[in-house]
């Protein structure tokens, strides 16, 4: 199908580790992203791997990519209150110039 | 900081009373991107403009126009907004025709949140 899945919430407590899900449909998708969506405000990209990647560390955030399920994980290390937000995975489709395909959002509740 | 900035922040219109959504960047960038974004749904792709070439989604209604007069500006003309058309809109800019991993990764303005009365 067409669609980009992830789950609609999670919630973690200060400290631990939070980990995103994400499938998405195409198998020819170049690049996947992890956008960042606080309250009332635009996307914020945090990371991206191209697809002939299997792993990207960045600071406290992980994405994991499994080709052959067309799995896509954003892990947070010591996750912060201030991480509390929506995150968006999206995949491009098609070479330059090629749409982006957006999840319909994971909102991540961080308690103190 | 080179960014992508959109005005108004917040827009109120009545019902069938048109309303223009302005965007500018200072990224150079030579796309720019329309999503409409409604509540607790993912963005959803408009429009793009690469350089001056108009490229339009199939499913965007005729309701939904855009302008762009020069590299920096583009804006989203909506000509008879209904209730249904309150949403978060959103523009993005990329580069094309570059070298790089961030290459056509697509950068987002704040939005703008439409009202419709």
């Amino acid at each position: 199908g067409e669609d980009v899945e992830q789950s609609l919430f999670l919630s973690v407590r200060e400290g631990d580790s939070s980990v995103i899900n994400c499938t998405y449909t195409d198998s020819s998708s170049t690049y996947l992203y992890w956008y960042k969506q606080e309250p009332g405000a635009g996307l914020q990209l945090l990371t991206y791997i191209f697809s002939n990647m299997d792993m990207k560390q960045d600071q406290r955030l992980t994405v994991l990519l499994n080709k052959k399920d067309k799995h896509l994980s954003l892990r947070i290390a010591d996750t912060q209150t201030g991480d509390s937000a929506i995150y968006f995975c999206a995949e491009k489709r098609g070479n330059q110039g090629g749409k982006l395909i957006f999840g319909q959002g994971t909102e991540l509740s961080v308690k103190p | 900081d080179a960014m992508v900035i959109q005005n108004p922040r917040y827009q109120v219109t009545q019902f069938g009373k048109p309303v223009t959504l302005s965007c500018s960047q200072t990224l150079n960038h030579n796309v720019m991107y329309w999503y409409q974004q409604k509540s607790s749904q993912a963005p959803k792709l408009l429009f793009h403009y690469y350089d001056k070439d108009f490229n339009n989604e199939a499913d965007t209604p005729d309701n939904f126009q855009s302008r762009r007069p020069n590299t920096s500006f583009c804006f989203l003309d909506i000509r008879s907004p209904g209730l249904g058309d309150a949403a978060m809109y959103l523009c993005a800019t990329s580069r094309l025709s570059g070298t790089g991993p961030l290459t056509d990764t697509q950068y987002f303005g704040p939005g703008t949140r439409l009202t419709v009365l």
